[in-house]
């Protein structure tokens, strides 16, 4: 079945530093991929999706991610970590063929001063 | 644009009490979901909905049930409710099955 795998559920940059988030993704065809934001007590916003048109995809917020078919791979990036960065992060599967949409375990980034 | 509403946003629940989640949304989205967000697991899918008319499992549906009232709304139900189902509820919707979702606020479940 199809899935999504977040490595490290907790990361710690410095501001300033570059952010990087990973997702794995398990999937025989090409999937449609997404990446998410969560603040505090509020529900999810999209930071940018993969929908095969280009590998590299940017978002909101300076966000970037960028698919990889030979690794599986579809980790956010953000050259330049702000404290408003802080927050947890999802990426998420549209399961092929099916109306199913799956989500990672997440990952809580914190930005140190 | 309200886009995903739920109510509540809160309820304390007694062990084995029933209780019923609203979802609604005014984006004339085909599809819609009921998620459940507890620490270190991420949002599982509980039961999703294609299209008015039609409902399948997630990959935790035991202990719910759902109605899709009309396309606008996505109900999820307790029967009885138990303590494992404390939980922070979300509902989604989306245009179709390669388009991303739109969340509600979520409701903070507590069963004492």
């Amino acid at each position: 079945a199809q899935s999504v795998t977040q490595l490290g559920s907790h990361v710690s940059v410095s501001e300033g530093a570059l952010v990087l988030l990973r997702c794995n993704y398990s999937s025989s065809v090409p999937p449609y991929l997404f990446w998410y934001v969560q603040y505090p007590n509020q529900g999810l916003q999209l930071l940018l999706k993969y929908t095969s048109a280009a590998t590299l995809v940017k978002g909101i917020n300076g966000f970037e991610a960028e698919f990889k078919k030979s690794e599986t791979s579809f980790h956010l990036t953000k050259p330049s970590a702000h404290m408003s960065d802080a927050a947890e992060y999802f990426c998420a599967v549209s399961v092929s063929g099916t109306y199913k949409y799956i989500f990672g375990t997440g990952t809580r980034l914190k930005v140190l001063a | 644009n309200a886009g995903v509403t739920q109510t509540p946003k809160f309820q304390v629940l007694k062990t084995g009490q029933s209780m019923t989640l609203q979802c609604a949304q005014d984006m004339n989205h085909n599809s819609m979901y009921w998620y459940r967000q507890d620490p270190g697991m991420g949002l599982r899918l509980i039961y999703y909905s294609a299209s008015e008319g039609t409902t399948d499992k997630g990959e935790v549906p035991n202990g719910y049930n759902v109605s899709r009232l009309n396309k606008r709304e996505f109900s999820l139900r307790l029967e009885s409710a138990a303590p494992s189902q404390t939980s922070v509820y979300f509902c989604a919707s989306r245009r179709d099955k390669n388009t991303e979702a739109f969340f509600g606020q979520g409701t903070r479940l507590t069963v004492v």
